[in-house]
């Protein structure tokens, strides 16, 4: 219950495309749906994140679609360039559970955009 | 405004070897928390703590420790080395424990134990 399933491990695509990445949820006591971007030798970094009291929240080109029946959510990426390169991580967490302890992150996925 | 810092960037330990794994933020956050990151495996919580005297166990703390003395610097330890404890380890900084809060991150410590 307490596990964020997270797909593709990898993916590529070239300029201009976009990339989906899907994560899935069991615990129904999560309410927060944060994603964070990592680039090579740093650390990760928030870069957007959703409520299930709303189905899709845009920020750039960056979008979480989220459907709380399906106990899914994705993040799409418009109009995608070579410096979006970087591994992204889903995560969810319950909004009062006491500390960021009960942060769940999936295990990533690596993307990679070809010129 | 530096955030979180760590150090060292890398370091080469021997098995049964100890070490001092180094975070401070300078953000006066209270929340700060230890991952590690294997490949393809995502972040682990090892430690966190939620103000200076105060320290609770993650998902996985079996061979570390750590201390919080002040609300600035948060060490992870490292008693007996052990080859599975070769990871990436980052330290993070949140404002609060609420969820909305986001976590901040040093740049890591690339461990390796041989």
């Amino acid at each position: 219950q307490q596990q964020v399933k997270q797909s593709p491990q990898s993916l590529i695509v070239q300029k201009g495309g976009i990339p989906i990445i899907n994560c899935a949820y069991e615990n129904t006591a999560f309410d927060y749906f944060p994603w964070y971007q990592q680039f090579p030798g740093k650390g990760p970094a928030l870069l957007i994140a959703i409520r299930p009291d709303v189905s899709e929240k845009k920020e750039g080109r960056f979008t979480i679609s989220f459907n709380k029946s399906a106990k899914q959510f994705s993040l799409h990426i418009m109009d995608s360039q070579p410096g979006d390169s970087a591994t992204y991580f889903c995560a969810a967490s319950k909004r009062y559970g006491g500390s960021q302890g009960n942060l769940i992150f999936g295990k990533g996925t690596k993307l990679s955009v070809k010129p | 405004n530096a955030g979180v810092t760590q150090t060292p960037k890398f370091r080469i330990l021997k098995i049964g070897q100890s070490m001092t794994l180094q975070c401070t933020q300078d953000m006066n956050h209270n929340y700060m928390y230890w991952y590690r990151q294997d490949p393809g495996m995502g972040l682990k919580l090892i430690y966190y703590s939620v103000g200076a005297g105060i320290t609770d166990k993650g998902e996985v703390p079996n061979g570390y420790n750590v201390s919080r003395s002040t609300t600035e610097d948060f060490p992870l330890r490292l008693e007996l080395a052990a080859p599975s404890q070769t990871s990436v380890y980052f330290c993070a900084s949140s404002a609060s424990g609420v969820s909305n809060s986001p976590l901040h991150f040093g740049n890591g410590t690339r461990l390796t134990v041989t």
